[in-house]
């Protein structure tokens, strides 16, 4: 069975600094995406950004970016010049893509960051 | 505005009450699918569909049941809510298979089962 590990429950970051976000899944597939959502005090899910299993090149999006390690199963997001706006619990997420219809994205217990001043 | 939009985003209801949470999109995705969320444990899938009259289990489908009889329209049903069904509740929809396609997930649902 597919799982997603987060071990870092809460952590915190100065504004402006780096932080980076532990996950690690496990796996037999060979063809599947990885995602990172961020869910703040809204309670919105929202897309961090996703890579593709077969992509060797880690995703970035603005400030976000991934350290995808395929052979590890390892898979961190690192937010450099944190904002305030940050500060939200953050999912990573799984799915395999066997071609069938079943689309569940199998999520972490995630993390919730929080952004001091 | 492309949106998926759940009702009510609150909800304290009593054991046994039947009670339906809508979930409605506007963006004439295929797949819909609905998700629960409990501290520790991250969002686990409830039910999914892949298109209209198409449904199936997802993780953790006891105690609840879906329909899908319009491709816009996705409601999660608790025929007899019990105290261990107080969740937050996610609807989320995807033009295509989520692995190829953004997840689009609607403001979700606070409920509480006394």
């Amino acid at each position: 069975a597919q799982t997603v590990t987060q071990s870092q429950p809460e952590m915190s970051v100065q504004e402006a600094e780096t932080v980076t976000l532990s996950c690690t899944y496990d796996t037999s597939e060979s063809n599947y995406y990885l995602f990172w959502y961020k869910q703040p005090p809204s309670r919105q899910m929202i897309l961090v950004i996703r890579q593709e299993a077969y992509k060797q090149q880690n995703a970035t999006e603005n400030r976000f970016s991934v350290n995808f390690q395929k052979a590890a199963k390892s898979f961190s997001l690192k937010i450099s010049d944190s904002q305030l706006g940050d500060t939200a619990m953050y999912f990573c997420a799984f799915i395999y893509d066997y071609g069938g219809a079943t689309n569940k994205l199998i999520f972490g217990t995630g993390t919730l960051l929080a952004v001091q001043p | 505005e492309a949106q998926v939009t759940q009702n009510p985003r609150y909800l304290i209801t009593v054991t046994g009450k039947k009670l339906t949470v809508t979930c409605s999109q506007n963006m004439n995705h295929e797949y819909m699918s609905w998700y629960r969320q409990d501290p520790g444990l991250g969002l686990r899938q409830i039910y999914y569909s892949m298109n209209v009259e198409v449904t199936d289990k997802g993780d953790v489908p006891e105690g609840y049941k879906v329909s899908r009889k319009e491709k816009r329209n996705f409601p999660l049903i608790l025929e007899s809510p019990s105290p261990n069904q107080t969740s937050l509740y996610f609807c989320a929809s995807s033009l295509s298979r989520v692995a190829l396609a953004e997840l689009f997930f609607g403001s979700g649902t606070q409920l509480s089962v006394l």
